[in-house]
């Protein structure tokens, strides 16, 4: 079945330093992909997508390209704030099911 | 406009007790969701809703698991008897109608703790 595998966690970086977060997809056809982002105490909200091969998503700074000849969609930001700090979950749509990574957490020092 | 609102926001109960969890999703949304949130599995989807008729409750674990939407601005979902190993974060979300890019908008969860 369809499924999303993303790097393990706990990622920490300091403050201004690059992030990537590597998220691959094992799927039948082009789903659309997407980033969310999990707050402490808060549920998930998206943070970017993309619908289609090549399409970049992006948002707040992050940014994130289907490749669908690597069967990938990492995220990446060039320079990382304490603010950034959350669980990230990497995500396919099919039909009309999302399916959820089990997320990486982030922890940036200041 | 509000978002996806989830009662209780904490709830700890012993083992065998009956939980009940419920979910007001956002006015004119059509898909609703259960996601249940542990350490060991990360994110499960438990069961889906469109126009309050369950589509898919394959991810629900037992018959101990049961979920319900009576109309279009609520939903429950019930663990009766409740086991320690039930204990998660329990999130609903919800959908827009037509046929978008798949946006969820979640609750902020129900804490379970099944003593």
């Amino acid at each position: 079945g369809d499924s999303v595998t993303q790097m393990e966690g706990p990622v920490t970086l300091s403050e201004e330093a690059f992030l990537t977060i590597n998220c691959t997809y094992t799927a039948t056809g082009y789903p659309s992909l997407f980033w969310y982002v999990q707050y402490p105490g808060e549920g998930l909200q998206l943070l970017l997508k993309a619908t289609k091969a090549d399409d970049k998503g992006s948002n707040k700074g992050f940014e994130a390209t289907y490749r669908k000849e690597t069967t990938s969609f990492h995220l990446e930001k060039g320079s990382v704030q304490v603010s950034d700090s959350a669980v990230y979950f990497c995500a396919l749509r099919r039909d009309d099911k999302i399916i959820f990574g089990k997320g990486t957490r982030l922890h940036i020092l200041p | 406009d509000a978002g996806v609102i989830q009662s209780p926001r904490h709830e700890v109960t012993e083992m065998g007790q009956e939980v009940t969890l419920r979910c007001k999703p956002i006015s004119g949304h059509d898909y609703l969701f259960w996601y249940r949130q542990t350490m060991m599995r990360g994110l499960e989807l438990l069961i889906y809703f469109n126009n309050n008729v369950p589509i898919d409750d394959s991810g629900m674990p037992e018959d101990r698991f049961s979920a319900k939407m009576p109309n279009a601005s609520f939903s429950t979902l019930k663990i009766q008897p409740s086991e320690p190993r039930d204990s998660a974060v329990y999130f609903c979300a919800s959908r827009g109608p037509g046929r978008n890019t798949g946006e969820l908008f979640f609750g902020e969860g129900s804490r379970l703790t099944v003593l």
